[in-house]
């Protein structure tokens, strides 16, 4: 067990919706990463908050978006559903913005788009 | 265009025998390097890194080359043990953190391991 917990961990929907994915970090850590893990690919960086704020930005289209609030905890909202957002959404912390590098990730989110 | 790559979807290993993981990368930028391990229904968890300083790194019965010069990266792991089969991705960053540019992962290498 990680420390980081990803909710909901299925969800199944429609093309032109909506849906928000919610993530809660590790006690501690301040900062959160979001990642896509589309079919046969690797994890793509979306974006990163640190402490409230958005610390750098990825592959994350316009359609998507992300906060995070003072409780720390984390969503990424994906809107405009296309079939091609089908993929595992991964929420990822550690203490810092500029650490050693090792992130911890929560068991991700599989969105369906149909 | 894919900055770190790991050529082999699958590698099969038999127990007890050494298992090699090869990871390449492009960008020049890149000064510090991990391995993740993934296991089914989880999410990756951390297993060894390398800073550009360095050339090996060693943690039991892993252990990370890095040779610059080759922009290339593997992972041994000796003896294979059946709880090694998962997936392995290799990832970078050039800020020697996990931080500001996020980490650039590689599609990743399933190893089995067979009994």
């Amino acid at each position: 067990d990680s420390g980081v917990t990803q909710t909901p961990k299925h969800l199944i929907t429609a093309t032109g919706q909506r849906v928000t994915l919610r993530c809660s970090p590790r006690s501690g850590d301040l900062s959160v990463y979001w990642y896509q893990q589309s079919l046969d690919q690797g994890l793509q960086f979306l974006i990163q908050y640190y402490n409230g704020e958005e610390r750098a930005k990825g592959n994350i289209l316009e359609r998507f978006s992300a906060q995070q609030f003072p409780d720390l905890h984390s969503e990424l909202n994906l809107s405009s559903l296309e079939l091609g957002d089908s993929a595992l959404y991964f929420c990822a912390s550690s203490v810092g913005d500029l650490g050693a590098g090792e992130l911890f990730f929560g068991e991700g989110s599989r969105l369906t788009v149909l | 265009d894919q900055q770190v790559k790991q050529n082999s979807p699958s590698l099969s290993v038999q127990e007890g025998r050494i298992s090699i993981l090869n990871c390449d990368y492009t960008n020049s930028m890149f000064d510090y390097f991990l391995w993740y391990k993934k296991y089914p229904a989880e999410g990756p968890t951390f297993l060894i890194s390398i800073s550009s300083i360095k050339d090996k790194n060693e943690d039991g019965r892993f252990t990370v080359f890095l040779n610059k010069s080759a922009k290339h990266l593997s992972l041994h792991i000796v003896p294979s043990q059946p709880g090694d089969s998962a997936v392995y991705f290799c990832a970078a960053s050039g800020d020697s953190g996990g931080g500001a540019d996020g980490l650039t992962f590689g599609k990743g290498t399933h190893l089995i391991i067979q009994p």
